[in-house]
C-alpha cells in the first residue's frame, strides 16, 4: 500500500524567510511518481511538479525547487524568497506505475506568509 | 478549470436527499478521478475511472454512493439518503493516461448537508 506524510500541520513564516515543506512516502514499487500541488485559498488543486522514481536529479523552478531522496524516501519542497501569494495549502502525492494506480495524497502542509 | 468543469459549484440539500454531482473532462483524458474534501483535512480518494475497464471503487466510503461514467467522458457521483457528514468540497480530476501522470482538477463541488 502507498502512504504519503507531511509531518508539517502549518508553517508561518515572514515574507522573504526560504522554507521547506516535509513529504515522505512509503511504497513497494521500485516504480512510483511524485507530486507537488498547491490549494490557494480560492480551492483549486494546482499541479506544480512530477517526478519518478528513476530520476533524482534536483529540479529548480524560479523560486522553487525540490528535493527527491529515495534513501530517505522524502520528496521536500523550498520556496526561497517566500512572497504573500505563496500562502496556500501544499500537498504532495504519490502514484505507483500502472494502468490502474490512483493518486494518494498527504495530508497538506498550510503555509502561512506573512508580509 | 484546468479542462474540467464541475456543476454545480454549491449545492445545499436536506438530510435524506439523494444529490447528483457531475463531472465535464475536455475529450481525450482517459482516466478519471472524485476525492472528497472535509473541512481542514486532506483530500479522500473515492473513485477512479479508466478508459473502459471496470472502475476502482475502492475508496467509496458507503454503499449510499456511486459513480458512473458515460461515453468516457462526463462522470456523475450519486450520493443517496445524504448524512451531514457528506458535508464536503468533491473533486473531479482528469489525467491524460493512467499510473503516474498528473492529475488536472476541477474547482469542485461544495456539498452542505443541513
Amino acid at each position: 500500500a502507498q502512504k504519503v506524510t507531511q509531518a508539517q500541520t502549518e508553517i508561518s513564516v515572514v515574507e522573504k524567510e526560504d522554507v521547506t515543506l516535509d513529504c515522505v512516502y512509503e511504497t513497494r514499487d521500485t516504480t512510483y511518481y511524485l507530486f507537488w500541488y498547491k490549494q490557494p485559498p480560492s480551492g483549486e488543486l494546482v499541479f506544480l511538479i512530477r517526478r519518478n522514481s528513476f530520476d533524482e536529479q534536483n529540479e529548480i523552478s524560479g523560486r522553487y525547487s525540490w528535493n527527491f531522496q529515495k534513501s530517505t524516501s522524502s520528496f521536500n519542497f523550498t520556496i526561497t524568497a517566500s512572497q504573500v501569494v505563496d500562502s496556500a495549502v501544499y500537498f504532495c502525492a504519490l502514484s505507483e506505475a500502472g494502468r490502474y494506480s490512483t493518486l494518494t495524497f498527504g495530508k497538506g502542509t498550510m503555509l502561512l506568509v506573512s508580509p | 478549470g484546468a479542462g474540467v468543469s464541475q456543476s454545480p459549484s454549491n449545492k445545499v440539500t436536506e438530510k435524506g436527499k439523494d444529490v447528483e454531482l457531475r463531472c465535464d473532462p475536455i475529450s481525450g483524458h482517459t482516466a478519471l478521478y472524485w476525492y472528497r474534501q472535509s473541512l481542514g483535512q486532506g483530500l479522500e480518494f473515492l473513485i477512479y475511472f479508466q478508459g473502459n475497464s471496470a472502475p476502482d471503487k475502492s475508496g467509496l466510503p458507503s454503499d449510499r454512493f456511486s459513480a458512473e461514467r458515460t461515453g468516457g467522458s462526463v462522470s456523475t457521483l450519486t450520493i443517496q439518503r445524504t448524512q451531514q457528514e457528506d458535508s464536503a468540497v468533491y473533486l473531479c480530476a482528469r489525467s491524460l493516461l493512467a499510473g503516474g501522470t498528473e492529475a488536472f482538477f476541477g474547482q469542485g463541488t461544495r456539498l452542505t448537508v443541513v
